[in-house]
């Protein structure tokens, strides 16, 4: 069975960085491309980074250009999603997802001061 | 950056009924190998997305075939027939066709 779960969420203030994990299980990892996508309260998806098979490749739209990091582990069967200079506007569930198919449950994000 | 624009329903619908959920892109969706690149999602209350169809009209593992999709380049619908209380929430297409991805607003579906 195909297992995504989100960790590091929480509560942090304008400017901070946070560190977002998504461990993987029941699917070879490394076999897939893995995304974020994100949703603020109340309102539709956005999606906010993309990594390849083997984190040679990534992608983001502008709205996180330059602030945050996908990374992955394939030893480890994680993905990463490093965000600096949080903005309140980046408050959202946050989820993983695997090609899109699966998705994990999702990991909380406020920014507020 | 390509725009999704999502139609509205005429909620509710009766359970049994059919549904048409619409989707427009500004450009395209086919790429040279001749898929379109398009993606049905249905997120249910408290729930995350689940994906419905991929590449248009194919559907995911473990949909129902009651889910199809349908579709040109730039004009897409997905078409749930005889609704069931279960099939409630916000659907979503998406474009995979290019960087940026986007999504579209959602389309509320309730049910009689």
């Amino acid at each position: 069975e195909v297992q995504l779960v989100e960790t590091g969420g929480g509560l942090v203030q304008p400017g901070r960085s946070l560190k977002l994990s998504c461990v993987a299980s029941g699917f070879t990892f490394s076999s897939y491309w893995m995304y974020w996508i994100r949703q603020a309260p109340g309102k539709g998806l956005e999606w906010v980074s993309s990594i390849n098979t083997d984190g040679g490749s990534t992608y983001y739209p502008d709205s996180v250009k330059g602030r945050f990091t996908i990374s992955r582990d394939n030893a480890e069967n994680t993905v990463y999603l490093q965000m600096n200079s949080l903005r309140s506007e980046d408050t959202a569930t946050y989820y993983c997802a695997k090609s899109f198919d699966y998705w994990g449950q999702g990991v909380m994000v406020t920014v507020s001061s | 950056d390509i725009v999704m624009t999502q139609g509205v329903l005429p909620n509710p619908v009766p359970s049994g009924e059919s549904a048409s959920i619409t989707c427009r892109s500004s450009k395209s969706l086919v790429y040279k190998d001749g898929k379109t690149y398009l993606n049905w999602f249905l997120q249910r209350p408290g729930q995350s997305p689940q994906l419905l169809t991929y590449w248009m009209s194919t559907r995911a593992s473990g949909v129902s075939d009651r889910f199809s999709g349908s579709g040109s380049g730039t004009y897409f619908t997905l078409k749930i027939s005889r609704v069931r209380a279960e099939d409630a929430g916000v659907y979503y297409c998406q474009q995979v066709r290019e960087y940026p991805l986007t999504f579209g607003s959602g389309t509320k579906l309730e049910i009689k």
